[in-house]
């Protein structure tokens, strides 16, 4: 009965390769974001999606593309995968309501980029 | 430049301590402003949000003030608990668009000693 789920929790890659990290939600939220933390553990948006439709699309490299099947699911795609890609996604879910958006994170995924 | 800033950076205190987390914003307009508890290796979870019309809220030994006006939010932790060790992370929604935009502070690390 997770509410927002990520797969892999690790992930460890090789320069150059090209990976996906999954997430679902089962809150039955509109609106879903990704998130990148840091080693200083700065967290820093990069995509937010509602209905399946891109909202924000914060100053990312475009090797990374995001992917929303339906309202459930938003998909990272990573490109050509460099050494400074390695953090930690976080991807989440809320649901606009009037006043403000509580947001649920699933657990993280763990990139390494050797 | 719309910002959020925490401090300390790091705190460190004893079991059964009463500690309080500082977050200065200058995010404009305003709309909520969130507090978040993330455990180590785990997402970020949800503690309290305030809007502008709040100038308190409590969620257990956690308790959030907001002064809008000096645009400063402290986060009052009573009777510390090892558990309470975590990164906690200030995050503030501005009412630029119907969805809104995430500013996140850097996030203030907690250490309980026994």
């Amino acid at each position: 009965d997770t509410a927002v789920s990520q797969t892999p929790k690790y992930l460890v890659t090789q320069m150059g390769n090209d990976k996906s990290i999954k997430c679902e939600q089962n809150l039955g939220h509109d609106t879903m974001y990704w998130y990148k933390q840091d080693s200083k553990k700065f967290l820093k948006i990069m995509f937010s999606y509602n209905n399946k439709e891109l909202i924000i699309n914060e100053t990312v490299p475009n090797r990374f593309s995001p992917k929303s099947p339906d309202k459930a699911h938003l998909n990272l795609h990573i490109n050509s995968l460099e050494l400074g890609d390695s953090a930690v996604y976080f991807c989440a879910s809320s649901q606009v309501i009037a006043g403000g958006k509580t947001q649920y994170f699933g657990p993280g995924t763990r990139l390494l980029v050797l | 430049k719309n910002q959020v800033e925490q401090s300390p950076q790091s705190l460190i205190i004893l079991e059964g301590k009463n500690c309080t987390l500082q977050c200065n914003y200058t995010v404009s307009p305003f709309s909520n402003l969130r507090w978040y508890k993330q455990d180590t290796g785990r997402g970020p979870v949800s503690l309290t949000i305030m809007t502008f019309s709040e100038n308190t809220k409590s969620n257990g030994r956690y308790t959030a003030t907001l002064d809008a006006d000096t645009k400063q939010s402290s986060l009052h932790i009573t009777a510390s608990q090892l558990s309470d060790s975590a990164s906690y992370i200030c995050v503030v929604s501005d009412r630029g668009s119907t969805l809104g935009r995430l500013y996140f502070g850097r996030g203030t690390q907690l250490t309980v000693w026994p």
